[in-house]
């Protein structure tokens, strides 16, 4: 079973600096097996990066995602004021039968 | 716009059955998209319980097959979860969501805005 750990458990940063989230595997998986989501108080989750790169219809160009094999991040190049929230990565794995799996989490703080 | 919305009991006894439903439109669960079913104890973070595809087949999270089924209403436009013998543990937000159906990728595009399912007597 895939396990992903995401670092930092918190990230506090002001509006206009750049977030670095990072999502490790604990064992290589195809990297259009990751997606990245947005998750605000009393929410559902909001997709922002699908296929480890690309990002979903309405997101804005400053989020993007990157990684191969064990390691990806999640970037926002210039934070606003509305991306403080926690983020989850999330991987499909194919074992015995498909599973996904969710990161723990990074909350991104003021 | 796709939309998906969860309806069932809020309130389940320990040993009993919490069943949802899932009602589904601007699309059609008989896409070729899968269709799964994520939880969120309170405060905790995001668990996949398992998907299904109008072809039939189903996949379950190893830790809850033996207590869940996910079934599928095409008429009916909308899925199902039922888990048996649920305790205070199974207590989260249960949410309804669509696979992206890009192939070759991954990714839930359209949730549902979730459903408190409290276990408790």
């Amino acid at each position: 079973e895939v396990v992903l750990t995401q670092s930092p458990g918190t990230l506090s940063l002001f509006p206009g600096e750049r977030a670095t989230l990072s999502c490790r595997a604990s064992q290589s998986f195809k990297s259009t097996y990751l997606a990245w989501y947005q998750q605000k108080p009393g929410q559902a989750p909001r997709l922002l990066i699908y296929g480890g790169s690309s990002r979903a219809t309405g997101i804005p160009d400053r989020f993007s995602g990157s990684g191969s094999g064990t390691d990806f991040t999640l970037t926002i190049s210039r934070l606003e004021p509305e991306d403080f929230a926690v983020y989850y990565c999330h991987c499909q794995q194919y074992g015995v039968s498909p599973q996904y799996t969710f990161g723990q989490g990074t909350k991104l703080e003021i | 716009q796709v939309q998906l919305q969860e309806a069932g009991p809020g309130l389940v006894k320990p040993s009993e059955t919490l069943s949802l439903t899932c009602a589904v439109s601007g699309a059609s669960v008989s896409d070729i998209n899968w269709w799964s079913w994520v939880r969120q104890p309170p405060g905790k973070g995001l668990e996949w319980i398992g998907e299904m595809h109008h072809g039939g087949t189903a996949n379950y999270d190893p830790s809850l097959r033996s207590r869940v089924t996910i079934s599928m209403d095409i008429s009916k436009n909308q899925f199902s979860l039922k888990m048996t013998s649920v305790t205070a543990a199974d207590t989260a937000v249960y949410y309804c969501a669509r696979h992206v159906s890009v192939p070759g990728t991954r990714g839930f595009d359209y949730w549902g805005p979730g459903t408190l399912v409290t276990a408790s007597s």
